[in-house]
């Protein structure tokens, strides 16, 4: 059974770096062709990509956001952090992750909010 | 990137009746293994995104057999054969054929 539970700060303060956790199940992220998305949807709005990492430990960045994003894996706790460098109130939003398995995004996690004010 | 752009963005629909979504996209999103990047999400209220159709046509397991998905190319469609109330929700597609994913504003479905 394949799960996905987002993890980090509820609120940050606007400069701040946000850090994210993504703890998975039922897979392995050293499985070739299996990677892990991290998305995001700010209130009311639609759906906008951020980042990727690969089985491979290839990372893909969002062009408009690539200078405040790092994403990471720990293989071995079944972990993928992401962070986020300089926040502002126009970063609050749901922050999600998801599965890719080879050619589909089939699972993803319930969401966390993050809310960025002072 | 590739910009994706769904109609109507409000659907409502009579219990029974049939509904149909729209996607274009900018680019052609039919790779050259024959396959077209496109799938459909259905986000019900307070949930996350959950997949319907991959790969424009293929649903998704345990996906009920009146969602189907069609098209090739720029446009795109999901059609829902016969409306239930547990279809209330907002509908996107997203394009997985570049890895910088994008997806369309969203259908919002409503019960009439």
């Amino acid at each position: 059974q394949v799960t996905l539970r987002e993890s980090g700060p509820a609120l940050v303060k606007p400069t701040q770096t946000l850090r994210l956790t993504c703890a998975f199940s039922g897979f392995s992220l050293s499985t070739f062709g299996m990677c892990v998305s991290w998305i995001r949807q700010s209130p009311g709005k639609a759906l906008e990509w951020l980042a990727r990492i690969d089985w491979d430990d290839d990372k893909y960045y969002s062009t408009s956001l690539k200078t405040r994003l790092t994403i990471s894996k720990d293989t071995s706790k079944n972990q993928v952090v992401l962070t986020m460098t300089k926040m502002d109130p126009e970063d609050t939003a749901t922050y999600y992750c998801a599965r890719m398995d080879g050619e589909i995004y089939d699972y993803w996690g319930q969401g966390t909010l993050v809310t960025v004010s002072s | 990137d590739i910009v994706m752009t769904q109609s109507p963005l409000s659907l409502p629909v009579t219990p029974g009746e049939p509904a149909s979504i729209s996607c274009r996209s900018s680019q052609s999103l039919l790779h050259s293994n024959g396959y077209n990047y496109l799938d459909w999400y259905l986000q019900k209220p307070g949930h996350s995104p959950q997949l319907l159709i991959y790969l424009a046509s293929n649903r998704a397991s345990g996906v009920p057999d009146r969602f189907s998905g069609s098209g090739s190319g720029t446009y795109f469609t999901l059609k829902i054969s016969r409306v239930e109330a547990e279809d209330v929700g907002v509908y996107y597609c997203m394009q997985a054929l570049e890895t910088s994913l994008t997806f369309g504003q969203g259908t919002r479905l409503e019960i009439k």
